[in-house]
């Protein structure tokens, strides 16, 4: 079974605060990974993706890979209220094989 | 970047109607494309793989008899609801690989269906 998991949360941080999320998948062979911001109402919008262990970072954005440990993180400095957003996390399996987490609601308050 | 159009954006229909909503590559092609379904607060259900030129592959519990997957040329699938009933009501999104060989999904904007 290919899953992936997420806290379904909310999470909730205070303006300026980092936010971290975080996923884990099931299958070893995994090899790609992504985050995803969802606003409501509105379809998925790619933040960044990862390949490798370890960190790669995007502006206020990091994501953090761990084979090893099939765990994949995401971490927000310098929340903004306009970060509010479900998060998803997705791993890609097999190529055209993308299995996403439920999603981790995140609330930045002003 | 890669762009994937989706129409309509919203479109409320009576129950037992049919209802097609479109997805395009704009700037790709896609022999792959995705159909997702979102119910409120939950998160995105895949419906069906979309294949150019050859029937679409679907997920467990999907009818495939309701949800008709046309994926006729590289750049256009469409999903076409069938016999439609308030328990349709949704937000359909689909989505592509884009072409840049990094394996990233690109989603359209969502169709908002709302069956009365």
């Amino acid at each position: 079974q290919k899953e992936v998991e997420q806290n379904s949360g909310p999470l909730s941080v205070p303006e300026g605060a980092i936010a971290s999320l975080n996923c884990t998948y099931s299958d070893r062979g995994s090899q790609s990974f992504f985050w995803y911001r969802q606003y409501s109402g509105k379809s998925p919008e790619l933040i960044m993706f990862i390949y490798s262990n370890g960190d790669k970072e995007d502006g206020r954005f990091t994501a953090q890979l761990n084979k090893a440990s099939q765990y994949v993180s995401l971490l927000i400095r310098d929340s903004q209220p306009s970060d509010s957003a479900t998060y998803l996390c997705a791993v890609d399996y097999n190529n055209n094989d993308m299995r996403f987490g439920a999603g981790t609601r995140l609330t930045v308050k002003p | 970047g890669a762009v994937v159009s989706q129409h309509p954006s919203r479109v409320i229909c009576k129950s037992g109607t049919s209802v097609k909503i479109e997805c395009r590559s704009l700037d790709f092609q896609a022999t792959t494309m995705f159909w997702y379904r979102q119910f409120p607060k939950q998160s995105l259900m895949l419906m069906a793989t979309s294949n150019e030129g050859s029937k679409a592959t679907y997920e467990q519990g999907v009818e495939k008899d309701k949800f008709l997957i046309n994926h006729a040329s590289l750049t256009l699938s469409t999903l076409t609801v069938t016999s439609a009933h308030p328990e349709d009501s949704s937000f359909y999104i689909c989505s592509a690989y884009d072409s840049s060989g990094a394996n990233v999904l690109t989603f359209g904007a969502g169709s908002r269906l709302t069956v009365l």
